[in-house]
């Protein structure tokens, strides 16, 4: 059975850089056809899509976060990464690790991570 | 944008629920719902409009296309009291989530 699980700072001080890490068991992140993303949530509100990758390392990411955001792949790990920088307190949430299913490209999360939150305060 | 309508909605074990998604160009049958409770991650429930996902029992219905869909859960068990979100994928790789629907028990 497919895991995800997020890893990284619980904690992070305006200005600074987020770093998260998914880390994948039960299946090969190089496996064909899936891609994985990062989606956060603020507290009490919505989910919000971040951007995603594909084992190639080609990466797709929303246009409003895209100056700062970076996700990347390793392959060796089964692990992909999730930077964001200069962070402000719009950008406290719980973070999602998540891969997709049913077709190539479907863009619905089947498989998700349990979420870690990461708050921005000094 | 995908707008979610009603924002909360308030009904009682045993009742049908319809929830609404509607957007604001056509995304095709290109959308999904998935369910949240809390301290938990989403779960897929629909894809493409009106396929159940995997394990997804058969009281959760959606149905719709172009810009209007609806989510229909037939019969409220307990645990189905949640939020609920749309989601399209018309725009992909760029992917968008509506505003949710609560569902809570009058």
């Amino acid at each position: 059975q497919l895991q995800l699980q997020e890893s990284g700072p619980g904690l992070v001080k305006p200005s600074e850089t987020l770093s998260l890490t998914c880390t994948v068991s039960g299946g090969s992140i190089s496996i064909s056809s899936y891609y994985w993303g990062w989606i956060r949530q603020p507290p009490g509100k919505g989910l919000e899509w971040i951007g995603s990758i594909y084992h190639s390392g080609s990466t797709y990411y929303k246009p409003s976060l895209m100056s700062r955001v970076t996700i990347s792949v390793d392959t060796s790990k089964n692990q992909f990464s999730l930077t964001l920088s200069s962070v402000t307190a719009a950008d406290t949430a719980i973070y999602y690790c998540a891969r997709d299913d049913y077709y190539d490209r479907s863009g619905f999360y089947e498989h998700w991570g349990r979420g870690t939150l990461v708050t921005v305060s000094s | 944008v995908l707008t979610q309508s009603p924002a909360t909605l308030s009904l009682s074990p045993g009742e049908r629920a319809t929830l609404s998604c509607r957007a604001s160009e056509s995304v095709s049958s290109f959308l999904g719902w998935y369910q949240q409770k809390p301290g938990q991650a989403p779960r897929l429930i629909i894809y493409d409009a009106s396929n159940r996902a995997t394990g997804i029992p058969a009281r959760f219905s959606g149905s719709g296309s172009g810009t209007d869909f609806t989510l229909t859960i037939s019969s409220l068990e307990p645990e189905d009291f949640a939020v609920y979100y749309c989601q399209q994928r018309s725009s992909w790789p760029l992917l968008t989530f509506g505003g949710g629907t609560k569902v809570e028990i009058k």
